[in-house]
């Protein structure tokens, strides 16, 4: 069984649309998060959720919304996609308790053409 | 801003051969993790370290936490051709739970 999830696992597509990124974990952890590594491979946070509330949210652009309609699932929706949000996106989790302990899904690559 | 220079950036050696990958920090962190990424997979956690001066093993992985937890190093013994990947280091502040990364060390173990 997978730990963390995310589909999908590949993502091209065109500058200016709006895209979805799922991310399921089934560990029971309470929290979830999104990363973001570029091609130098320089992993960055960009949000957090505990208990389905906001409490990490780097200096993102408010084109990027995360959504967690429950603990086990945080979706990241990407609107006017722009050329420099290619990069792989990953999801992870980890449990109160252990939260410096984080375990990360397979990555979705986005590509922006 | 926490920030971790991880080095060396690229490192390729010789089945069998030692190494050690450092992560230095000017900050004090309450817990250091690595991590392994393989090409086209998520990063996984390999260690977690959180007192001062503490080492870990893990096979022929040996991880050692500073005494002031400014700064970490994994130490690779005999050096395998599996070993290779890239490996990040990630620490964590007092209370919070943002993980800050290191830019990764590329490992490239040769048979």
């Amino acid at each position: 069984d997978t730990a963390v999830s995310q589909t999908p696992k590949y993502l091209v597509t065109q500058m200016g649309n709006d895209k979805s990124i799922k991310c399921e974990q089934n560990l029971g952890h309470d929290t979830m998060y999104w990363y973001k590594q570029d091609s130098k491979k320089f992993l960055k946070i960009m949000f957090s959720y505990n208990n389905k509330e906001l409490i990490i949210n780097e200096t993102v652009p408010n084109r990027f919304s995360p959504k967690s309609p429950d603990k086990a699932h945080l979706n990241l929706h990407i609107n006017s996609l722009e050329l420099g949000d290619s990069a792989v996106y990953f999801c992870a989790s980890s449990q109160e308790g252990t939260r410096y302990t984080q375990y990360f899904g397979p990555g979705t690559r986005l590509t922006v053409l | 801003t926490q920030l971790l220079e991880q080095s060396p950036q690229f490192l390729s050696i010789q089945e069998g051969e030692n190494l050690t990958v450092y992560c230095n920090s000017s900050s004090v962190f309450s817990s250091l993790q690595w991590y392994r990424q393989e090409p086209g997979e998520g990063p996984v956690l390999l260690v977690t370290v959180v007192t001062g001066g503490e080492v870990k093993k893990l096979k022929r992985l040996t991880f050692q936490f500073g005494d002031a937890r400014k700064d970490s190093s994994l130490h690779i013994t005999a050096a395998q051709p599996g070993d290779t990947g890239l490996y990040l280091c990630a620490g964590a502040g007092a209370g919070s739970y943002q993980l800050t990364f290191g830019k990764g060390t590329k490992l490239s173990v040769i048979p």
